[in-house]
């Protein structure tokens, strides 16, 4: 057990449709960041947040969106969901922003858009 | 774009033998880490290596980091099931840059 609990562990949506996928980082670690898994494009990095604030993005859609809340969980929205959509979608926490590179990652939110 | 090529991508061997897995890039890493992965699950930081040249233990298996700092390999000395699973590396980018670069994986089975 990482720590960094996700969810929900399932989801299955239409296409369209908007659906809200929710992180809470190890105690102690100020970052968190997200990331897409999937069977042709592997693990992709999507955006980072440091104490509330973003740190750095990655390859996240205009579609996709993300905040950090004061409590220092993060949600991550997907709006106007794609069938390309459907993937595994993991949130990871560290320490700091800067030289700890070390991410623990949770168990992941397994999104399928019908 | 810093890439992360992993071979081989899938790699099915008898338990007992030895294996090699390669990371390499044409991009240097401050660190590089790998990590493996069971199905249904997040994946879970085996080891972090920093300086080039660098060589880590853990158990049966010997993490190197390319003294260039661009290329890594991973090797497990007498396989057994319990390492089957997904293994990927992932490179951290020297312009202080806060994303992980990850290799694509290799898929390694052990056959009792």
């Amino acid at each position: 057990d990482s720590g960094v609990t996700q969810t929900p562990k399932h989801l299955i949506t239409a296409t369209g449709q908007r659906v809200t996928l929710r992180c809470s980082p190890r105690s102690g670690d100020l970052s968190v960041y997200w990331y897409q898994q999937s069977l042709d494009q592997g693990l992709q990095f999507l955006i980072q947040y440091y104490n509330g604030e973003e740190r750095a993005k990655g390859n996240i859609l205009e579609r996709f969106s993300a905040q950090q809340f004061p409590d220092l969980h993060s949600e991550l929205n997907l709006s106007s969901l794609e069938l390309g959509d459907s993937a595994l979608y993991f949130c990871a926490s560290s320490v700091a922003s800067g030289d700890d590179y070390e991410q623990y990652f949770g168990p992941g939110t397994r999104l399928t858009v019908t | 774009t810093q890439l992360l090529e992993q071979s081989p991508q899938f790699l099915s061997i008898q338990e007992g033998e030895n294996l090699t897995v390669y990371c390499n890039s044409s991009s240097v890493f401050s660190s590089l880490q790998w990590y493996r992965q069971e199905p249904g699950e997040g994946p879970v930081l085996l080891v972090t290596v920093v300086t080039g040249g660098e060589v880590k233990k853990l158990k049966r298996l010997t993490f190197q980091f390319g003294d260039a700092r661009k290329d890594s390999s991973l090797h497990i000395t007498a396989a057994q099931p319990g390492d089957t699973g997904l293994y990927l590396c992932a490179g951290a980018s020297i312009q202080g840059a806060q994303k992980l670069v990850f290799g694509q994986g290799t898929r390694l089975t052990i056959n009792p």
